[in-house]
């Protein structure tokens, strides 16, 4: 079954560092997203992207986040100088075009800002 | 806005108990409903949707029925197994070209041999 794929699995980094979380969706599929779960919390949307742009973003994606689809098959998310409360799981995701069609996520990236 | 409420965790349960795990959810239009379970170390993972009013979403022995007098969406399994330990959370998703989902905060399953 196609799948959703992340890397990295785990990231460490120092506060006010950049990181870059990768993900490739589903072939064939044109929505993107990226979540977020802070340890212990609910999963909590951040950003839409479809037809190489933002559709839609919660109020956690400020400045300091940014998305891209660099390529054919990579759809990424920047964090610029990270904070200590970034800390948390990050989860892409991808659907197929049309209603109700099911959202499948990644195995997430963990980031740990020390 | 779209929320969805469940059933405060931890449920703890011997194996081959039953399972009810309650969601009610507020949004307008006709969303559709997930379950979405989370075992530990693990991403999320679709275990089953309804897409519309009196649709039974069905998955490894897990069912749940979109009713939308109640706008409710329980999570059911009639026998439990200690692989079935996981955090459960339902979720919306609002009809359109994207699918924004909203999640509740999950519900944390333990099942004791």
């Amino acid at each position: 079954e196609p799948e959703v794929t992340q890397t990295p699995s785990h990231q460490v980094t120092q506060m006010g560092q950049e990181v870059i979380l990768r993900c490739v969706p589903i072939s064939n599929h044109l929505y993107f997203y990226w979540y977020r779960q802070i340890l212990g919390q609910k999963v909590e949307f951040l950003v839409s992207f479809y037809n190489n742009e933002i559709s839609e973003k919660s109020e956690i994606f400020d400045d300091q986040f940014s998305v891209e689809r660099p390529d054919g098959s990579n759809f990424t998310l920047k964090i610029r100088s990270t904070k200590l409360e970034d800390s948390a799981m990050y989860f892409c995701a991808s659907s197929e075009e049309g209603i109700g069609n099911t959202i499948y996520f990644g195995e997430g990236s963990w980031l740990t800002v020390v | 806005g779209d929320s969805v409420t469940q059933m405060e965790g931890p449920v703890t349960l011997s194996e081959e108990a039953c399972l009810t795990i309650n969601c009610t959810y507020t949004a307008t239009g006709y969303p559709s409903l997930f379950w979405y379970v989370q075992y530990p170390g693990e991403g999320l993972q679709l275990l089953l949707k309804a897409t519309k009013a009196d649709d039974k979403g069905s998955n490894k022995g897990f069912e749940a029925t979109y009713r939308k007098e109640t706008t409710s969406f329980h999570l059911e399994k009639g026998s439990v197994q200690v692989s079935d330990s996981a955090v459960y959370f339902c979720a919306l998703s609002k009809s359109g070209g994207y699918q924004k989902v909203t999640f509740g905060t999950g519900t944390k399953l333990q099942v004791i041999p």
